[in-house]
């Protein structure tokens, strides 16, 4: 499977632990973004990298989240001290090539906080 | 203003209708737009792009409005099968791709 692989596929944890998410995306893609959907809302942006750099961040994404791609391959977003409003649906992506470039997305992480 | 807003639905349809859902966007710059089918707690996938004046796919079209800052589809002689969330995705003003809620579809015998 060439696709965008995320691990674990779900995740129920009690708030206050951390939890990790990893992404692998596909491998000619340079850019790899990470969106949270929850019910009946679209997939909400969170960050995106080029390569291993970070670029952008989103207001959404608190301190206690935090997002790593350090050889510019798979990512890993961490949630510390989760709280039950961080349950949602972790979405990772790929794309090749700047915006406005097809994003492909991987199966997601569901996350329950209890 | 949201970045990109939807109709919100729901539409529930009979097979064989035509159904439109318009999406309007905020960044007047925007060059690329798309169209992602979304099934229940499924990964979005795309289902059409958007770059020039409109696209077309057997039963789907897709338009661009960029005088009025919108994106229709249109789904021709819908089946059951096309029952999902549409959701259309553009470029916000730091460049960054933005989807917005999402129209669900119900399409019915």
């Amino acid at each position: 499977d060439t696709g965008v692989s995320q691990d674990p596929r779900h995740k129920i944890t009690k708030r206050g632990q951390n939890v990790t998410f990893r992404c692998d995306p596909i491998s000619e893609h340079n850019r790899l973004y990470w969106y949270r959907q929850t019910l009946g809302q679209g997939p909400e942006f969170l960050t995106y990298f080029q390569n291993e750099a970070q670029l952008e961040k989103s207001r959404l994404l608190s301190d206690r989240f935090s997002a790593e791609r350090p050889k510019g391959s798979f990512s890993t977003l961490e949630i510390q001290r989760t709280e039950q409003g961080d349950s949602a649906m972790y979405l990772c992506a790929s794309s090749f090539g700047g915006t406005g470039n097809t994003i492909y997305f991987g199966e997601g992480s569901w996350l329950t906080v209890v | 203003r949201k970045e990109v807003e939807q109709d919100p639905g729901p539409f529930n349809v009979p097979e064989g209708a035509t159904v439109a859902f318009n999406c309007t966007y905020s960044n007047s710059a925007s060059q690329s737009f798309f169209w992602y089918r979304q099934d229940c707690r499924k990964e979005p996938k795309l289902l059409m792009s958007v770059y020039s004046s409109g696209n077309e796919d057997g039963r789907f079209t897709a338009q661009l409005n960029r005088a009025s800052q919108y994106i229709s589809l249109l789904i021709r002689d819908s089946k059951l099968s096309d029952s999902a969330t549409y959701l259309c995705v553009a470029p916000d003003n730091n460049n960054d791709m933005r989807f917005g809620a999402g129209t669900r579809l119900t399409v019915k015998p």
